[in-house]
């Protein structure tokens, strides 16, 4: 198994560029997230989606909307890149078992707005 | 909200044990604690979980305050490798979805 698969790895993108990253994951997870990280800083959330079909906001949605194409794959798309955000994005999926939450993380996307 | 507190940084000594605390005075009876790392910008990596009892895996040990208010990540023999940003995580039931919400962590330095 792949887990949690990220393309790009790295971006450099213009103010006002548009870009989506892609997120798949093969574990047949219902859950998946997009976090981003800032230097120095934990994860924030930005969008989530508990299943197929359904998004929600997270902490920091601004500037960032989402699309659930299928239960695998998961997309961030910046529709006008701002400096702002510069940062690593960590795409997630998770499995709910019980009482337990198992969260697996890809290996984030480094992208830089100049 | 994160509902977990830990200190920001912390070192340690090569080949000692690494103690990491962490506060989570507001758990919920059936709600478990998780420990998460991320290793210098890689995706966080699961380490341990525990509810009441305290836990050991081949990675580290957990143990938790009989009030569940407080627990401590042990590394028993901690290495270079173990440098890192450790997560101490209650689970958050939030607009119909479960999530780990991630605050920042506490920075275990391990020096030679």
């Amino acid at each position: 198994n792949a887990g949690v698969t990220q393309t790009p790895k790295f971006q450099v993108l213009k103010t006002g560029q548009s870009m989506t990253l892609q997120c798949a994951q093969d574990m047949n997870h219902n859950s998946m997230y997009w976090y981003r990280q800032d230097p120095g800083m934990g994860l924030r959330l930005i969008y989530y989606s508990a299943s197929e079909g359904t998004t929600d906001k997270g902490e920091v949605p601004n500037g960032y909307n989402v699309s659930r194409l299928n239960k695998r794959e998961f997309s961030l798309r910046l529709e006008s890149a701002a400096p702002s955000q510069t940062s690593v994005y960590f795409c997630a999926s998770s499995l709910l078992a019980g009482e337990l939450l198992w969260q697996y993380f890809g290996p984030g996307t480094r992208l830089t707005v100049t | 909200d994160a509902k977990t507190t830990q200190p920001p940084s912390m070192d340690c000594a090569e080949g000692r044990a690494a103690n990491l605390p962490c506060n989570h005075s507001t758990i919920s009876g059936n709600e478990y604690v998780y420990w998460y790392r991320q290793i210098h910008s890689q995706g966080p990596q699961y380490i341990i979980h525990g509810l009441k009892n305290n836990e050991t895996n081949e990675m580290a040990s957990l143990i938790i305050t009989e009030d569940r208010k407080s627990s401590t990540l042990i590394l028993p023999h901690a290495t270079l490798r173990d440098t890192a940003v450790y997560y101490c995580i209650v689970r958050v039931f939030q607009g119909g979805s479960e999530k780990l919400v991630f605050g920042k962590g506490t920075k275990l330095t391990v020096n030679p």
